[in-house]
């Protein structure tokens, strides 16, 4: 059974562009969230999604980011006209969140680490 | 708002010996996780405890919660280099989604 997927693994981009970062949970899992880790620094919650649904953003900037997870594919962070301060790791993680289960711990992908120039 | 704070944030410490990393959170959490992280890797799930007094161990690690303390501590005996890694401990509140993460700390052991 697949870990959490992510990709792609490093992604560079210019100043202005834009970023789209993939996360394929746990088969299973209808959960996503989203955090970024800059470096030296904890990981800061972004966003929580179940499958069409945005159940809490209160994590994420309001302007330049948006968030998604569709009924088939993966969820999509998405980062438009990057700046240099948005250069970070941002891990997805997934939960089954099931009746009898709901304090099962996150499983985590193994992140896309975002470089701006 | 729940905020969650770890100390120390930097651990340097000889083979062999016991240290303990502490976790304090603010508000009332009905879980509280820890994790760990090597460079450059994703976040590996170590202990989830969920009641007041809990203790789980594994191998030379073991972890505790005090839910009327609202403090958590991980607990490392005789260490040795492999457990150099970054620590998280997180926690969540009932009837919201949200795991928040403490800062981590940064465990070096040398040998």
């Amino acid at each position: 059974n697949a870990g959490v997927m992510q990709n792609p693994r490093h992604l560079v981009r210019r100043r202005g562009q834009e970023a789209r970062l993939r996360c394929s949970p746990v088969k299973g899992h209808s959960h996503v969230y989203w955090y970024r880790q800059l470096p030296e620094e904890g990981l800061k919650f972004m966003v929580y999604l179940q499958k069409e649904n945005i159940i809490d953003e209160s994590g994420m900037p309001k302007e330049r980011f948006s968030a998604e997870f569709p009924k088939e594919g993966p969820s999509i962070l998405r980062i438009q006209q990057v700046v240099r301060g948005d250069s970070a790791a941002y891990f997805c993680a997934s939960s089954p969140r099931i009746t009898g289960d709901e304090h099962s711990p996150l499983h985590f992908g193994n992140g896309t680490r975002l470089t701006v120039t | 708002e729940l905020k969650v704070e770890q100390n120390p944030l930097f651990l340097s410490m000889q083979e062999g010996k016991n240290y303990t990393i502490y976790c304090n959170y603010s508000t009332t959490s009905d879980r509280l996780y820890w994790y760990r992280q090597d460079p450059g890797k994703s976040l590996e799930s170590l202990f989830v405890l969920l009641s007041n007094g809990a203790v789980k161990q594994e191998g030379r690690l073991m972890a505790s919660l005090d839910t009327k303390a609202r403090l958590s501590t991980l607990h490392i005996t005789a260490a040795v280099h492999d457990l150099s890694a970054t620590y998280f401990c997180a926690a969540g509140t009932s009837g919201t989604y949200k795991y928040i993460f403490g800062t981590g700390t940064r465990l070096k052991v040398l040998a």
